[in-house]
């Protein structure tokens, strides 16, 4: 599976739109970006995924650039709600699901 | 609808004990994942289960098992536990064998004394 590579922590202001990034340079053609966020003890969240077009639906949208290199996670109107762990993860769109580090997430008031 | 549940909430244990986690998955969910997460680290995946079989092991020792009964519920066992093996255990549940999207329940948490 290819690796992941996200900042540790970012901050947003409540009512802002959250834009967190992910660098996965060694995706292969079949490789599917997903993304999963883990509120303070609670199990992940599946949030997004996508192969090479732009997705979008009631959570967040995501981005993904043309060579599919890097993307991005949107979320529009961050609330304190959304403070968590952020992951995103390579897979070819079956089989377990790897995680590294995250994006620890802090919307601020 | 109930949502992946997972039993019990938290657990203490002491070295060389071992000890048994349940897993009810979502309703039509076949397939059943374990994994493991140590505190400030990403989860790890130990098991997948599908109708049944194992389908997908994780690096971890043989004194983890599990396994997954008819109704698709599933059990993990760990044997002769280690203080390391303190960690929040998570299940998920996916309607497929491929797991496109997994579900996961809030864990358990393990404290080995």
């Amino acid at each position: 599976d290819a690796k992941t590579t996200q900042p540790p922590s970012m901050d947003c202001a409540e009512g802002r739109a959250a834009n967190l990034p992910c660098n996965h340079s060694t995706i292969s053609g079949n490789e599917y970006v997903y993304w999963y966020r883990q509120i303070h003890s609670q199990g992940p969240q599946y949030i997004i995924h996508g192969l090479k077009n732009n997705e979008t639906n009631e959570m967040a949208s995501l981005i993904i650039t043309e060579d599919r290199k890097s993307s991005t996670l949107i979320l529009p109107h961050a609330t304190l709600r959304d403070t968590a762990v952020y992951y995103c993860i390579v897979r070819p769109g079956t089989g377990k699901l790897i995680f590294g580090q995250g994006t620890t997430l802090q919307v601020k008031p | 609808d109930a949502g992946v549940t997972q039993s019990p909430t938290h657990l203490i244990k002491t070295r060389g004990q071992h000890v048994t986690l349940r897993c009810s998955p979502i309703s039509g969910h076949k397939s059943v994942s374990w994994y493991q997460q140590v505190l400030g680290q990403g989860p790890q995946f130990i098991f997948q289960y599908y109708e049944k079989e194992e389908r997908g092991r994780g690096n971890f020792p043989d004194r983890f098992s599990a396994r997954q009964f008819p109704n698709y519920s599933s059990e993990l066992n760990v044997n002769a536990l280690l203080l390391g093996d303190s960690a929040l255990y998570l299940c998920a549940s996916s309607p497929d064998r491929g797991q496109n999207i997994q579900y996961f329940g809030a864990g358990t948490r393990l404290s080995v004394l």
